[in-house]
């Protein structure tokens, strides 16, 4: 059975303060993995990732991808409390769907 | 329209009740998905469109759900006979591509079975 896990499942902070998110995945057929922000009910993407050790980078947010160890991270660098979310990560399958399949996400509270 | 769109953003409903939840797509975005996030979950696929067909109806999780679409654009999830469980939120996605990865989610229709 296809299977994403996020660690932690939550996570408190302090404004400033750096954190990594996990996700690892066990699917058939893997075709790429990527990363949304939830911060009420829609999530929105942030990254998606194809090749093994290419950093994507947005602003404080970075992502890498390891097809070796089936596994990525999620770098928040600098915290705010807009960072405030559920953060998913997902696996699509080579399916010609474009089905998903997601963690449960990690949420993160960043403190003032 | 600029986004996805869904309705009803909030539904109570009483057990034993039928529900129809709507989803109205980016102006052409051919493919269209339904996904399922029960509290603390992380989102359950439940179906795709590409059209008005359905290739991928493997998540629906009872006959109890069935969804179609009509013209390409607008869904519809109907739950027949509501039970306490079906109480989540029902998002829909639509993508210009498919199996590109890169959906935009609507903001979801909160079910409350009671």
């Amino acid at each position: 059975e296809d299977k994403v896990v996020q660690s932690p499942l939550s996570l408190v902070v302090h404004e400033g303060d750096t954190v990594t998110l996990n996700c690892s995945y066990e699917v058939t057929n893997f075709r790429s993995l990527l990363w949304y922000k939830q911060e009420k009910k829609a999530p929105t993407f942030l990254f998606m990732l194809t090749s093994s050790g290419i950093e994507k980078k947005s602003g404080r947010l970075s992502s890498i991808l390891d097809k070796k160890e089936l596994f990525s991270i999620l770098n928040i660098t600098a915290t705010q409390t807009g960072d405030s979310a559920v953060y998913l990560c997902a696996v699509l399958l080579s399916s010609n769907t474009g089905k998903l399949i997601f963690g449960q996400g990690t949420t993160l509270q960043v403190k003032p | 329209g600029a986004g996805v769109s869904q309705s009803p953003s909030n539904k109570v409903t009483e057990k034993g009740k039928d529900v129809e939840l709507r989803c109205d797509p980016i102006s052409g975005h051919t493919a269209l998905y339904w996904y399922r996030q029960s509290l603390g979950q992380g989102l359950e696929f439940l179906i795709y469109f590409q059209g008005n067909s359905a290739p991928d109806k493997s998540g629906l999780p009872s006959d109890r759900f069935s969804a179609e679409r009509t013209g390409g654009s607008v869904s519809t999830l109907t739950i027949q006979r509501t039970q306490q469980e079906d109480s989540a939120v029902y998002l829909c996605a639509s993508s210009l591509v498919v199996d590109s990865g890169g959906y935009t989610f609507g903001s979801g229709t909160r079910l409350t079975v009671v």
